[in-house]
């Protein structure tokens, strides 16, 4: 079964850095962006950050961009969230996600077809 | 940045019943779209892509419609576990944005 598992969640101050790690299972890494989505305590789903299949673009929301990189090592199958300058509004569970491409009529769309378990990420003095 | 807004925030429906959840879009994104189904403490499931598309797995009670700013979820027979939580998502460009959500509940 194709699969992600997230890892490095934790406790964390204001202030701090954390990173996160993705293993990825049974399908062909190399070929997929990948992307991180979060949720805050009872809210709903926020995007993160995407790279590109080899790495070379990375994309991330307004909030996150300048203290978040998102990288990945597609020898391991891994995908990576490198966060410093944490916030207390950046407490929630972390996934990270698939994203699968289909064309229909020449055009191509995307949508997060594989999600992880979640990860933990309190930022807390 | 593109803002999502489904309505309603939340709904009560018994089982049997047809159910629907609109998402808006702020600017046209085509048929960008994409609904998932969210279930109390698990990861999001993709249902529908590309507006009507079916996921592969997932059950042809649900259907998706619309294009540019108007969007449509359909469940045409609420089963007991659809009972969860639905966000849309524009994939037209990033920032990448959800809907707020729209909780179905047992009435």
């Amino acid at each position: 079964e194709v699969q992600l598992v997230e890892s490095g969640g934790g406790l964390v101050q204001p202030g701090g850095s954390l990173r996160l790690s993705c293993a990825a299972s049974r399908f062909t890494f190399s070929m997929y962006w990948m992307c991180w989505v979060r949720q805050a305590p009872g809210k709903g789903l926020e995007w993160v950050a995407n790279i590109k299949q080899d790495g070379s673009d990375q994309y991330y929301v307004g909030s996150v961009r300048g203290r978040f990189t998102i990288s990945r090592d597609n020898a391991k199958n891994s995908l990576f969230l490198q966060m410093n300058s944490l916030r207390a509004e950046d407490t929630a569970v972390y996934y990270c996600a698939r994203v699968m491409e289909q064309q229909l009529a020449r055009l191509n769309y995307y949508g997060m077809d594989v999600w992880g378990q979640g990860t933990t990420v309190t930022v807390s003095s | 940045d593109i803002q999502m807004t489904q309505s309603p925030s939340s709904l009560s429906a018994s089982v049997g019943d047809r159910v629907t959840i609109t998402c808006r879009a702020s600017q046209s994104i085509n048929s960008y779209l994409n609904w998932y189904q969210q279930q109390p403490g698990k990861a999001p499931k993709l249902l529908i892509y590309a507006a009507s598309s079916l996921q592969s797995g997932v059950p042809s009670r649900f259907s998706g419609s619309g294009s540019g700013t108007d969007f449509t979820l359909t469940i045409s027979s609420l089963q007991p576990e659809d009972f969860a939580t639905y966000y849309c998502q524009q994939s037209y460009t990033t920032p990448v944005a959800f809907g707020q959500g729209t909780r179905v509940e047992i009435k």
